[in-house]
């Protein structure tokens, strides 16, 4: 069974302190790991999407890495607008498109 | 190029009331997906349709829960009867279905069930 587990829960940064989230998976057969960002009240916003082991993908202070295993949302000298919720997801070759998220990382950056 | 877009934002009811929400996804869009998301949880899917065929309903409570997707655009969502745990935030989002394979969210419908 396809599964998704994101850690830590929740992580408090002081403004400028570098940090990495965690996206483990398993997965019959990766087409794309995905990462969101989540605000409150608001639905999940596109950041990056990894299709195979060793791509990286950047946007300003946020980098995305994949390996076989696991993903990793790299956080460069964050800034209190990088507070929100982190959602990681995985789409299988198999099931048409179907996606499963993990449960979140909430960060929280205090200037 | 407009998103997703979902009505109604907030909804209000008693338990064992019923309530609908509608979707629009983004044109030419052939995947929707009903999610349902739990405050302090990731989105759970209900139920992903590829035009107006359904894909994956395995976690959506039939008992309950109902969707359809009518000539392959629109799509609603109805609960009936409603029970407090039913409470969360309801999420629609699409995907071109061929090709590109990111999926995008709307906003999302609020329900309270009291």
């Amino acid at each position: 069974e396809d599964q998704v587990t994101q850690s830590p829960e929740a992580l408090r940064l002081q403004e400028g302190e570098s940090s990495s989230l965690n996206c483990s998976y398993t997965v019959s057969g990766l087409r794309g790991l995905f990462w969101y960002r989540q605000d409150p009240g608001k639905g999940p916003e596109f950041l990056f999407t990894l299709y195979s082991a060793g791509e990286e993908k950047e946007k300003e202070r946020l980098k995305a890495t994949l390996t076989k295993k696991e993903s990793f949302l790299h956080i460069t000298a964050p800034k209190p607008e990088d507070s929100a919720t982190y959602l990681c997801a995985v789409q299988a070759h198999t099931g048409g498109f179907k996606t499963i998220f993990g449960a979140g990382t909430r960060l929280f950056v205090k200037a | 190029e407009a998103g997703v877009a979902q009505s109604p934002r907030y909804k209000i009811i008693e338990k064992r009331q019923s309530v609908a929400f509608w979707c629009n996804p983004i044109s030419g869009h052939a995947t929707l997906y009903w999610y349902q998301q739990i405050l302090g949880q990731g989105p759970k899917l209900l139920i992903q349709f590829q035009n107006n065929g359904v894909v994956d309903d395995s976690q959506l409570p039939k008992d309950r829960f109902s969707a359809e997707r009518l000539k392959g655009v629109d799509s609603t969502l109805k609960i009936q009867p409603a029970k407090l745990e039913d409470s969360a935030v309801y999420l629609c989002a699409s995907n071109p279905g061929t090709g590109g394979n990111t999926i995008y969210f709307g906003e999302g419908s609020w329900l309270t069930v009291v």
